[in-house]
């Protein structure tokens, strides 16, 4: 079935410092890849998303490029911020019935001043 | 904000009582799902609904969860005879269906604490 692995963590980085966070998957078909952030106490939301190959979602100087030959959807972004601190969930979506959409565990990042 | 709201925010029950949380999704979605969050993990499905039909559940939804969403506009989830493993955040969730990729939104979340 479909699964998505992600790097686990804590992450914990200095500001400004560069950020990836490891998410391969296994899917049959083509599914979309997604980026979801959630904030202590909160919901999730939608950070970025790439529904084809080569793709590259971005959002808030996050990126992320949908690699179908390593199965990968890696988080990166330049410059964290304190703000950023936050936990960072890959998902995908294997269809149209998008009951199907699968979580990763989840990756704290603390970003230290 | 015409968001994903879910209502109570926290919940704190004694292990045996029933309790309830209501979803209201985006108004324009037709698609309403149900997840549940546990310390270090990612959601998990529990649910989902298309318009008022309730498509599928996940085998984690034992007897003692219901969810409805009799008009195909708000939803609830009620819990009965609750029991400390139910503690968790449920979260809701709703899109627009799609021919791929739509993406769903996220709700705040229900604390759940059973004691």
């Amino acid at each position: 079935g479909n699964s998505v692995t992600q790097m686990e963590g804590p992450v914990t980085l200095s500001e400004e410092a560069f950020l990836t966070i490891n998410c391969t998957y296994t899917a049959t078909g083509y599914p979309s890849l997604f980026w979801y952030v959630q904030y202590p106490g909160e919901g999730l939301q939608l950070l970025l998303k790439a529904t084809k190959a080569d793709d590259k979602g971005s959002n808030k100087g996050f990126e992320a490029t949908y690699r179908k030959e390593t199965t990968s959807f890696h988080l990166e972004k330049g410059s964290v911020q304190v703000s950023d601190s936050a936990v960072y969930f890959c998902a995908l979506s294997g269809s149209w019935r998008d009951n199907d959409m699968r979580f990763g565990a989840g990756t704290r990042l603390t970003v230290k001043p | 904000d015409t968001g994903v709201s879910q209502d109570p925010r926290h919940k704190i029950t004694k292990r045996g009582q029933n309790v309830t949380f209501r979803c209201d999704p985006i108004s324009e979605h037709n698609r309403l799902y149900w997840y549940r969050q546990t310390l270090g993990q990612g959601p998990e499905f529990l649910t989902y609904f298309q318009n008022e039909a309730q498509l599928e559940k996940s085998r984690l939804l034992s007897d003692r969860f219901s969810a409805e969403r009799p008009k195909g506009s708000f939803s609830t989830l009620e819990i009965q005879r609750t029991e400390q493993g139910d503690s968790a955040m449920y979260l809701c969730a709703s899109s627009l269906s799609d021919t791929s990729g739509n993406t769903i939104y996220f709700g705040e979340g229900s604390w759940l604490t059973v004691v």
